[in-house]
């Protein structure tokens, strides 16, 4: 049961573009909504964290959710080769706090 | 900045021994969650555990998984006899509110 999905690259990019990261998913009890950056052998780490549809921006990463369409995605602005991780996108049911994580993407950020 | 810390980084086992992963979730936060990360797969829930007993479990925690907070500060997870397909990543992480989870950096799991 593939609940989330998300294109798993490779993605490269040219320092100082903008990247976007984009998942689906087929849960419509899901309400909230995460992008963690995962490097090779590390734990996940937090991103971003949204409630229901909407936009939410901390610095150069902006997350979007489209209820709607069942559509997650992440904005990162000048991009930095430090960016160059797997991100994951992961939704949760209200009064759930099981994550349901995606493959992941790899993204790379060419100096 | 607070964060979550796992022992060991790296356990290696035979096939068919007890294995205990230990995890010192952030101080203040209340909700506890082990999840798994088998090589080149999606990282996978196993269990959460809330007010002292566990509030949700996936169909991977069987009875071979049992969960622990011994004391104030450890969260720990036991597999009673680890099977090779239990080689993987085991990621703890913990929420004050049940929201925003917050991963450990993970113990590699061999088990020979």
């Amino acid at each position: 049961q593939k609940e989330v999905e998300q294109d798993p690259g490779p993605l490269s990019v040219p320092e100082g573009a903008i990247v976007s990261l984009n998942c689906t998913y087929s849960n419509s009890a899901f309400q909230y909504f995460m992008w963690y950056r995962q490097y090779s052998r590390k734990g996940p780490e937090l991103l971003m964290y949204t409630y229901s549809s909407g936009n939410k921006e901390d610095g150069r990463f902006t997350a979007q959710v489209d209820k709607s369409s069942k559509y997650i995605s992440l904005f990162i602005r000048d991009s930095q080769p430090s960016d160059s991780a797997t991100y994951l996108c992961a939704g949760a049911g209200a009064g759930s706090y099981q994550l349901t994580f995606g493959k992941g993407t790899k993204l790379s950020v060419i100096p | 900045e607070p964060e979550v810390t796992q022992t060991p980084s790296h356990q290696v086992t035979q096939m068919g021994q007890e294995v205990i992963l230990r995890c010192v979730p952030i101080s203040n936060h209340l909700y506890f969650y082990w999840y798994r990360q088998i090589l080149g797969q999606k990282v996978e829930f196993l269990v959460s555990f809330y007010n002292n007993e566990i509030s949700e479990k996936s169909e991977i925690f069987d009875d071979q998984f049992s969960v622990e907070r011994p004391d104030g500060s450890n969260f720990t997870l036991k597999i009673r006899s680890t099977k090779l397909e239990d080689s993987a990543m085991y990621f703890c992480a913990s929420s004050s509110q049940g929201g925003e989870q917050f991963f450990g950096p993970g113990t590699r799991l061999t088990v020979l």
